[in-house]
């Protein structure tokens, strides 16, 4: 089956910018979707089809897909995106998650 | 805005059967767009796809389940609900359920959550 693999954790500064990659076996040729789960409280959608951003998603929240690499940046981070972030894809009609990576801000 | 909000037990005996429901307001269950979903995080870990059902009845369920899972729905109620059998200390988690949108089923994605149940599995 096909598996999805994120870097446990990332670190950065407040105002700098942060890079979460996801990556799959030929990812660049599916379509990417990102959710943001902050403590304690249910996923929220960030991204979908690899860039596009949910009406009230900030411009400084992007997406990129190519290769074998996704990629989800948000720039001039804040205090408020520190949060686990999870990658998804669609596969041959089942749903694949990435094991999520954790977003510290300090 | 669509609305979902979880139900069920907090508490299940090991071997016996998980039960949740699901009740979608502000939306409906008939949508072709959609496929309404199950997804479960264990505690401290990551998000887990159990399965999804289209309102025709038609449903994929996780391999990594050895059959032991079922959805179904009642669109008369615009609710779907979680069976999961022979249930273990493993399948502790918050179960959510979620509308995954499918307007292009290969670029599928998840547009709305509900908020989470947490079910315990222990005697």
């Amino acid at each position: 089956s096909y598996v999805l693999t994120q870097t446990p954790s990332v670190s950065v500064s407040p105002g700098q910018t942060a890079s979460i990659t996801c990556f799959g076996d030929n990812l660049g040729e599916k379509y990417v979707s990102w959710s943001k789960q902050a403590p304690g409280q249910s996923p929220v959608l960030v991204i979908y089809e690899d860039a596009k951003r949910p009406s009230g998603i900030p411009e400084r929240i992007s997406g990129s897909n190519s290769g074998n690499t996704a990629t989800l940046t948000i720039s001039g981070a804040q205090a408020l995106d520190e949060a686990d972030y999870y990658c998804q894809v669609w596969d041959s009609s089942y749903v694949i998650f990435g094991g999520g990576t954790k977003l510290t801000v300090l | 805005q669509v609305q979902l909000q979880e139900s069920g037990p907090g508490l299940v005996k090991p071997s016996q059967t998980l039960s949740l429901t699901c009740t979608v307001s502000g939306g409906s269950l008939t949508s072709a767009e959609h496929y309404w979903t199950w997804v479960r995080q264990p505690p401290g870990k990551g998000l887990e796809w159990i399965g999804y059902i289209y309102y025709t009845g038609s449903t994929y369920y996780s391999p990594s389940l050895n059959g032991r899972v079922a959805i179904s729905v009642d669109t008369s109620k615009n609710q779907f609900s979680l069976n999961l059998t022979s249930a273990t200390a493993a399948d502790t988690a918050v179960y959510y359920c979620a509308r995954l949108n499918v307007v292009v089923a290969a670029a599928s994605y998840f547009d709305s959550w509900g908020q989470g149940a947490l079910v315990t599995v222990s005697s």
